[in-house]
């Protein structure tokens, strides 16, 4: 079946204590972002890659990083969150043929 | 940068009936795509409807469809004989057709609730 895979589900942790969300694509897409939703915002998008080796900053990436050495996975890493970092977050891909988006099923952090 | 409104926090339909979800955006592009995404209680994102600014046509899926007017910049969706499984939040995005930029971005969002 083809999806985007995002790990874990849920996540609660402590203020500063380094953490990863992983992300996986099993349909060869090339681009790969990551996205924030929080009430009356809608989503936003934290950071992109248009192909291995290749990312970018998106609307709102501060305090968090990515990194993209294979095509199929693009984590997203927060080296020491902060309370303001709780938020749904989602994993997506695409490919230009689509011209939309492949979600992953989202990942819920609270940092306390 | 692009700007998604969508000015309607929540909306309440009965079964059966229909709904009009609105959504308005703020571009200087002639080419792009819009989108309605259905996010249900499970948060999974699931693509509603796609339109291409290009087409004169509104899209239709099923009970879905779209009134797209590119002059106002206003991108409706319609869901009519709503059910019980249509409630959900409802997100409108667009996207910019620039092969350099796969970005989507999104309105606020409008919570659909649909009352037996």
């Amino acid at each position: 079946e083809a999806q985007v895979t995002q790990n874990p589900r849920y996540l609660i942790t402590v203020t500063g204590k380094k953490l990863t969300v992983t992300c996986s694509q099993n349909m060869n897409h090339e681009y790969m972002s990551w996205y924030r939703q929080d009430p009356g915002l809608g989503l936003r998008q934290i950071y992109y890659s248009m192909n291995v080796e290749v990312t970018d900053k998106g609307d709102v990436p501060e305090g968090y990083k990515v990194s993209r050495k294979e095509k199929r996975n693009f984590p997203l890493i927060l080296e020491s969150p902060s309370p303001n970092q709780t938020s749904l977050y989602f994993c997506a891909s695409s490919f230009e043929g689509f011209k939309g988006y492949t979600f992953g099923s989202g990942t819920r952090l609270t940092v306390v | 940068a692009q700007t998604v409104t969508q000015s309607q926090p929540e909306m309440s339909v009965q079964e059966a009936e229909t709904v009009t979800l609105s959504c308005t955006y703020d571009t200087s592009e002639s080419d792009y795509y819009l989108f309605w995404y259905k996010q249900p209680p499970s948060r999974q994102m699931i693509l509603v409807i796609r339109q291409e600014a290009y087409k004169q046509q509104n899209a239709t899926e099923n009970r879905f469809s779209v009134n797209f007017q590119k002059a106002a910049k206003s991108f409706s969706l319609k869901i009519s004989d709503s059910q019980l499984g249509d409630a959900a939040m409802y997100f409108c995005a667009y996207r910019s057709a620039s092969s350099n930029d796969y970005k989507l971005s999104f309105g606020a969002g409008t919570t659909v609730t649909v009352r037996a």
